[in-house]
């Protein structure tokens, strides 16, 4: 089974200044981590994904996440935040495909509200 | 950009009524996928449907539901009787290839509510 929690409804954060938006997860194999993004009215969109290799992952808007096995986290960041970041990000994960299956499991979703 | 479209946007229906969310994806694109989202729950995996067939189903896709390729560019999800549990966010995704959900492209949504 797997699983994945976001334990933040909401995070407040000033621009300039770095945010974390956190991500845990539960798999029973190896996970495939990916992080999405959704501004109002829009779709998911794809930002960053781990599946191998360097732990810190980085992708779109600037945008990166740190795998940590140890703790099963797989945290969003950003150094320095924009008012443009205020958004709705969501946490996935899927376990290494098995049967050919890719069934995902999203998080509820953290609201990103960036301040002026 | 290409993009994933659905409508409509918002529908509201009675509860036992039938409903057909739409969704237009990316035109070279096979794969396609049904996710919805109960207000302030998670996201969760409806469908995926290929060459004209389910490719796999979760355990809320019973048989209340059903998708369809009616024409070489919509793809519907229908749900025969509505359910007050049925009000979510419904999302629409597709893909040119097979994968998880970093291959997908997703739509906007359309917001479902069953009074």
């Amino acid at each position: 089974a797997q699983s994945v929690a976001q334990p933040e409804d909401q995070v407040n954060v000033a621009e300039g200044n770095p945010l974390t938006v956190k991500c845990t997860y539960s798999v029973s194999g190896n996970p495939y981590l990916f992080w999405y993004v959704q501004y109002p009215n829009r779709g998911l969109q794809f930002l960053l994904k781990y599946i191998t290799g360097d732990n810190l992952v980085k992708g779109s808007y600037g945008f990166e996440a740190e795998f940590n096995k140890s703790q099963t986290s797989f945290h969003l960041k950003k150094p320095s935040a924009l008012v443009s970041d205020s958004a709705l990000y969501f946490c996935a994960v899927r376990d290494s495909p098995s049967g050919g299956s890719y069934i995902p499991t999203f998080g509820r979703g953290t609201s990103l509200i960036v301040h002026p | 950009e290409p993009e994933v479209t659905q409508t409509p946007s918002h529908q509201v229906t009675q509860m036992g009524q039938e409903v057909i969310l739409r969704c237009v994806p990316i035109s070279n694109h096979l794969y396609f996928y049904w996710y919805r989202q109960i207000l302030g729950q998670k996201v969760e995996f409806l469908v995926s449907f290929y060459n004209n067939e389910i490719s796999e189903k979760s355990e809320i896709f019973d048989d209340q539901f059903s998708v369809e390729r009616p024409d070489g560019s919509n793809f519907t999800l229908k749900i025969r009787s509505t359910k007050l549990e049925d009000s979510a966010m419904y999302f629409c995704a597709s893909s040119d290839q097979a994968g998880g959900p970093e291959t997908q492209y997703f739509g906007p949504g359309t917001r479902l509510l069953v009074l």
